[in-house]
Parts: C-alpha cells; sequence; structure tokens
C-alpha cells in the first residue's frame, strides 16, 4: 500500500521562528509532491508543489525534495500565528492516475 | 484563479431524506474532480474520483448507491446523498484538477458541513 506519512504533532514554534514539517512516502516511483493548509472547520489550501529535487521557494514558504530519500519537507520561516493550522502532505504515485495519497497532516501552533 | 464553489455550505436534513451537492469549478474546467469526507479531527478520507460523462470510481467501502455522484459537464459535479442517517453527518468537500495542465494540483471547494438529525 502506497503511503504518506507525516508527524502529527502538534508542532509547536513561536512567532518569528521556522517551522519545518516533515514528509516521507513510500512508492519510490511518485513524481508529483503538494503542501496543503487546512484551518480548523475550513477545507484545504494548495500553498506548495514540488516536482524535482531540490528546494522550491514561494515568499516565506520553501518546499524541499529529496527522491533518494523519499522525504518531503516544507519550511516556513517568520511563522506567524496566523500559520497556525493542519498542513498535509500529498504525493501521486505512480501508475498514471491523479490521484494523491495524502499524509494525516501536522498540526502547527505558533504560539506569540 | 482556479477557484471552486460548493453549494450549500451547511445542510441539516431529518434522517430519511437525501441532500444535493453542488460543486463547480468557476474559472476552469474540469475533467475530474473528487469528493471527499472528513469526520472531526480525522483526515481527509477519499471518497469517489468524479470523471465528466462517466461514471464516478468509488473508493473501497463506499456505497455507490448512498452516495450518488454526477459529474454532467466540465464544471459541475454533484454528490447527492440519499437516505441520509446521522451517521453519514460530516464535513464533504470536493476537490478538481485544471484540465490539460498535467501537474495533478487539486484546488479543493469550500466544503459542505452535512448534519443529518
Amino acid at each position: 500500500q502506497k503511503e504518506v506519512e507525516q508527524n502529527s504533532g502538534p508542532l509547536s514554534v513561536p512567532e518569528g521562528a521556522i517551522a519545518s514539517l516533515n514528509c516521507t512516502y513510500s512508492d519510490r516511483g511518485s513524481q508529483s509532491f503538494f503542501w496543503y493548509r487546512q484551518y480548523s472547520g475550513k477545507s484545504p489550501e494548495l500553498i506548495m508543489s514540488i516536482y524535482s529535487n531540490g528546494d522550491k521557494e514561494d515568499g516565506r514558504f520553501t518546499a524541499q525534495l529529496n527522491k533518494a530519500s523519499q522525504y518531503v519537507s516544507l519550511l516556513i520561516r517568520d511563522s506567524q500565528p496566523s500559520d497556525s493550522a493542519t498542513y498535509l502532505c500529498a504525493a501521486i504515485p505512480s501508475g498514471g492516475s491523479y490521484i494523491p495519497t495524502f499524509g494525516r497532516g501536522t498540526s502547527l501552533i505558533v504560539h506569540p | 484563479g482556479a477557484v471552486v464553489s460548493q453549494h450549500p455550505s451547511r445542510v441539516i436534513c431529518k434522517s430519511g431524506t437525501s441532500v444535493k451537492i453542488e460543486c463547480r469549478s468557476l474559472d476552469f474546467q474540469a475533467t475530474t474532480m473528487f469528493w471527499y469526507r472528513q469526520f472531526p479531527k480525522k483526515s481527509l478520507m477519499l471518497m469517489a474520483t468524479s470523471n465528466e460523462g462517466s461514471k464516478a470510481t468509488y473508493e473501497q467501502g463506499v456505497e455507490k448507491d448512498k452516495f450518488l455522484i454526477n459529474h454532467a459537464s466540465l464544471t459541475l459535479s454533484t454528490l447527492t446523498v440519499t437516505s441520509a442517517h446521522p451517521e453519514d453527518s460530516s464535513f464533504y468537500i470536493c476537490s478538481a484538477i485544471i484540465s490539460g495542465r498535467g501537474l495533478g494540483e487539486q484546488f479543493f471547494g469550500p466544503g459542505t458541513r452535512l448534519t443529518v438529525l
């Protein structure tokens, strides 16, 4: 079974710090990876996508992909209380479908 | 861009009634849409994949006769919960993939909170 694993947390960081969220996946053939943010009671929102090894930066967010280690991470710089949410990692497994496998999510708490 | 709407946002109904939820892609065409269910403090559960013009593909354990999905156009998919019961109370969320883009990014609707009394 193809799986995406995340630590459920909560991960607690002070305001202004870097929050580091991690994700591993089991299907070595996965090519597309996504980070979604979900506020309590709301639906997920796409914040980053990454397809090749290395780093991808977008504002305060950096996604990192290491296919050899089957590892994806999301760094949030200068964390704000408004970043407090559950972060979902998703990977599209090999095989040609667009159905992603989601992790269970990591709860992030940014305290003032 | 890539906005997905859902209607209604919240519905309360009596046990035994049917409820229809609409999912629309507002500024793009979506050959494929997905329907998820999420219970409080639990992870997303994929219910079915909806493809325009063809039958939906349901995940294992999801009753296709209870959760009717119709994807009649490139911008609209509907989920009908038939003969709803209290255990069907949940947060139902749709998502869509932009046709032809080939990247697999999903854009989620705001969700529909269903309460069955």
